[in-house]
């Protein structure tokens, strides 16, 4: 069983460049988070989904964009990188509101 | 804005020893879940209780929900050493996503 899995696992990105980090999940999950988790400050939402074609912001969703165009995949795009967006990026994945599944991270460096 | 807020923010205890975290939100839930979480990996799911109970266990794991103060607790019998790692509470209101808190580091000591 794959889970969610996060692409890549470590990105180094200089200042003004773009990119798409992927989740994919093979558990039939309607509902998909991306979070961002900075040192002290736990979890924080950056977008979210309730199926293919709905997409919504979080806490934190400033220079990031989302499509969800089938059930597996929920891209995150970072439209032009900033240093504030070095981070740690998760993708989950639940049932409804019920029990989430994380992937295993993609540790992100804005130089 | 986060919901959760988990104390204390670090804990030490020796192997053997209970462990217990705390846990206080804002606003009504429909549930509040823990996760744990290894040194930088990803968060594993530990219980999740719903708004109507007051008490679940799992294991070596107790969590108690009191919603009229809007607090929760995670209580860790007879620790070991591979608990060690980060523990969340993360809320559901609504129809948002997990909302979570800044966490607890545990430490358990050999």
């Amino acid at each position: 069983n794959a889970g969610v899995t996060q692409t890549p696992k470590f990105q180094v990105l200089k200042t003004g460049q773009s990119m798409t980090l992927q989740c994919a999940q093979d558990m039939n999950h309607e509902y998909m988070s991306w979070y961002r988790q900075d040192p002290g400050m736990g979890l924080r939402l950056i977008h979210y989904s309730v199926g293919a074609g709905i997409t919504d912001q979080g806490e934190v969703p400033n220079g990031y964009n989302v499509s969800r165009s089938t059930t597996e995949d929920f891209p995150l795009r970072l439209l032009s990188a900033a240093p504030s967006q070095t981070s740690v990026y998760f993708c989950a994945s639940s049932y409804s509101y019920g029990e989430a599944f994380f992937g295993q991270g993609t540790r992100l460096t804005v130089v | 804005s986060q919901q959760g807020e988990e104390d204390p923010q670090a804990l030490s205890i020796q192997e053997g020893e209970n462990a217990t975290m705390n846990c206080s939100y804002k606003t009504s839930i429909n549930n509040l879940q823990w996760y744990r979480q290894n040194s930088g990996r990803g968060l594993v799911h530990l219980i999740l209780i719903r708004s109507n109970e007051r008490e679940k266990h799992s294991g070596r794991l107790r969590v108690t929900l009191d919603t009229s103060k809007k607090s929760s607790s995670l209580l860790i019998t007879a620790s070991r050493a591979a608990d060690t790692a980060s523990y969340f509470c993360a809320t559901v209101s609504g129809n948002t996503p997990l909302v979570f808190g800044k966490g607890t580091r545990l430490s358990v000591i050999a």
